[in-house]
């Protein structure tokens, strides 16, 4: 059965400061996403990760990809208010889409001024 | 926006009862999936269509089932419906292939069951 970790699964943090969520998952796989989830709404897509050594950066966020070692990590760049939400990472186990995505429990994350 | 559209946005129902949960996917999208989101389980996925047929099952109860339509909208039905059925539907579609396995998630169905 696969498993995805995320740690910390709660962050309260500084505006300004910097951060990394991890996300850790079981079983072998080169397809992973984050989402972001606001309180009471739903799950938008941040990142897709296609390969091992995959990076892709948006604004004061980074996603990348270790297949070899089943991590993947978001950074978070001189935080703002705006970025306090919940994240959540995804792995996709099958290859071909015939599955649904197994997510981890999620990253609540506060931003203080 | 995602292209997700879910209805109704709220529910309130009573132990025992049956509802409808209703899912147009994006435009061309082939492919839904359902899950559910609660405090305890987190996120878990329930079951996938594609083009009409069954393709996935995941964490979902026998009281649940689903179908996908020829239009390819797609209903979630679940019934004898227990307290600990209370959470956040979602319903999320994808084109297969083009971003990997890259959902994209409607607004949801809260369903709060007394």
């Amino acid at each position: 059965e696969l498993k995805v970790e995320q740690n910390p699964l709660f962050l309260s943090m500084q505006e300004g400061k910097n951060y990394t969520i991890y996300c850790n998952y079981s079983t072998t796989s080169d397809r992973l996403y984050w989402y972001r989830q606001d309180p009471g709404k739903s799950l938008e897509s941040l990142f897709v990760l296609l390969s091992n050594g995959a990076v892709k950066q948006e604004g004061r966020l980074m996603a990348s990809l270790d297949t070899k070692a089943r991590l993947s990590t978001l950074h978070i760049t001189a935080a703002v208010h705006d970025l306090s939400a919940t994240y959540f990472c995804a792995v996709d186990s099958s290859g071909g889409g015939a599955d649904g995505l197994t997510f981890g429990k999620g990253t609540h994350l506060i931003i203080q001024p | 926006d995602s292209g997700v559209t879910q209805t109704p946005k709220h529910l309130i129902t009573a132990t025992g009862q049956r509802v409808t949960l209703r899912c147009s996917p994006r435009s061309g999208d082939l492919s839904v999936y359902w899950y559910q989101q609660s405090l305890d389980q987190g996120l878990q996925f329930l079951i996938q269509y594609y083009n009409g047929e069954e393709r996935a099952k995941g964490n979902i109860l026998e009281r649940f089932s689903a179908q996908q339509f020829p239009d390819l909208h797609s209903e979630l039905n679940l019934s004898s419906l227990e307290l600990g059925d209370s959470a956040l539907y979602f319903c999320a579609s994808t084109t297969l292939g083009l971003q990997g396995n890259e959902q994209f998630f409607g607004p949801g169905t809260r369903l709060t069951v007394l």
